[in-house]
């Protein structure tokens, strides 16, 4: 079985500053790694994905994950966040060529102050 | 194309009352998917659908019940409201060649 581990619940930085948001999982087959964002109110949108290939991944507002095979991270990093990048932040994974399903981890709240 | 809706938006219910929640998707999407969100415990997997005319359970199915329509729709029966289902319900869905999901902006349910 696959489980997915974001340890901090929430985030405060300040706008401009650097971020990372950690992301551990634990699975004894390989997996493919998702980073999902829910604006308030809203549903699920698709961050960033790992499929193979290389281990950095870009989304096109300047976030960026890198899978870290030995360590079982896949971290989300921005070096300088907005105002608007407040949101929540899901890590999940799934199990390739398997039931094709999510699984999610709890969740970090990011909250960016001016 | 208008993607995931979901309906209703918000619903009140008294417990013992039942309800459906509506899902449907317009990308000829074959796998469909309910989740459930709640507080510090991020999406959960109630039921999913892998292909028109087939159902599987996740990790939280007791108190739901799913009817694969046709393939763009995917409904979430709660035949007898409890508090504890009080929650956020999200569908999903993805083509079988891809593996990003797809979600609806949700329905709050709220159980008295």
């Amino acid at each position: 079985a696959q489980s997915v581990t974001q340890l901090d619940s929430q985030v405060p930085v300040f706008e401009e500053a650097p971020v990372e948001l950690r992301c551990n999982y634990s699975s004894s087959v390989s997996v493919y790694l998702f980073w999902y964002v829910q604006y308030p109110n809203q549903g699920l949108q698709l961050l960033l994905k790992y499929l193979s290939g290389s281990t950095l991944v870009e989304s096109i507002n300047g976030f960026e994950a890198e899978f870290n095979k030995s360590q079982t991270s896949f971290h989300l990093r921005k070096p300088s966040v907005h105002i608007s990048d407040t949101a929540e932040y899901f890590c999940a994974v799934s199990v390739p060529r398997g039931t094709d399903k999510l699984i999610f981890g709890t969740g970090t709240r990011l909250q960016v102050f001016p | 194309n208008a993607g995931v809706t979901q309906t209703p938006k918000f619903q009140v219910l008294k417990t013992g009352q039942s309800m459906t929640l509506q899902c449907a998707q317009d990308m000829n999407h074959n796998s469909m998917y309910w989740y459930r969100q709640d507080p510090g415990m991020g999406l959960r997997l109630i039921y999913y659908s892998a292909s028109e005319g087939t159902t599987d359970k996740g990790e939280v199915p007791n108190g739901y019940n799913v009817s694969r329509l046709n393939k763009r729709e995917f409904s979430l029966r709660l035949e007898s409201a409890a508090p504890s289902q009080t929650s956020v319900y999200f569908c999903a869905s993805r083509t079988w060649n891809q593996e990003t999901q797809y979600f609806g902006p949700g329905t709050r349910l709220l159980v008295l």
